[in-house]
């Protein structure tokens, strides 16, 4: 069983068009997470959400959009795609200690954004 | 402001060697949690090991270990008889462990583990 799986893998698509990268997980975790992976590898927080409420959001353009429907999933709109957003896209979950430490995250198999 | 650092850009060794990473981390937080990822080929983030602050016992599991020592704010990954398998760049990461959880990751150490 996958734990935390995302659609599309790859994505190619032209400068100007908007997309979506969809995720989910089926551990039962509270939290769920967006990253992003750079040419370089490098990899940064975009945004995290816990329980459908938005927590962190790491100085992202506001073209990029998440959408939690759920606890279990949660979505990434871009629009007006540039050539900077090309990158790997991961999404994450986690549960959430409560005053009792933090746990580790769980990634999904990335998505490999392309913008041409 | 919270940092790690994996000076080690790429790694390359022959098979049956030990290696070790480095990861050297900043935070003002007493309360924080290190974590070791590891990024196949395939691409995938595999999640290793998870430690607290609180708690330096360094750990083993199987050809891998890890040790961590606040006095030096490092929190190092040996592998012990390397295999071609562990190939990978690895990923060493920063939590403060509140609401937001975030991992601060490090740039990664390349491993390339020759037959």
């Amino acid at each position: 069983d996958t734990a935390v799986s995302q659609t599309p893998k790859y994505l190619v698509t032209q400068m100007g068009n908007d997309k979506s990268i969809k995720c989910e997980q089926n551990l039962g975790h509270d939290t769920m997470y967006w990253y992003k992976q750079d040419s370089k590898k490098f990899l940064k927080i975009m945004f995290s959400y816990n329980n459908k409420e938005l927590i962190i959001n790491e100085t992202v353009p506001n073209r990029f959009s998440p959408k939690s429907p759920d606890k279990a999933h949660l979505n990434l709109h871009i629009n007006s795609l540039e050539l900077g957003d090309s990158a790997v896209y991961f999404c994450a979950s986690s549960q959430v200690g409560t005053g009792q430490g933090t746990y580790e995250q769980y990634f999904g198999p990335g998505t490999r954004l392309t913008v041409t | 402001a919270q940092k790690v650092t994996q000076a080690q850009t790429e790694i390359s060794v022959v098979e049956k060697e030990d290696v070790t990473l480095d990861c050297v981390y900043e935070t003002r937080d007493t309360t924080y949690y290190l974590f070791w990822y590891k990024q196949p080929p395939s691409g995938e983030l595999v999640f290793l090991i998870r430690r607290n602050s609180f708690d330096e016992q360094n750990e083993i599991s199987g050809r891998y270990s890890w040790n961590f020592q606040k006095s030096t704010s490092s929190f190092n990954f040996t592998i012990t008889a390397s295999q071609v398998v562990d190939s990978a760049v690895y990923f060493c990461a920063l939590s403060d462990g509140g609401a937001t959880n975030k991992l601060i990751f490090g740039t990664g150490t390349l491993l390339a583990v020759q037959p």
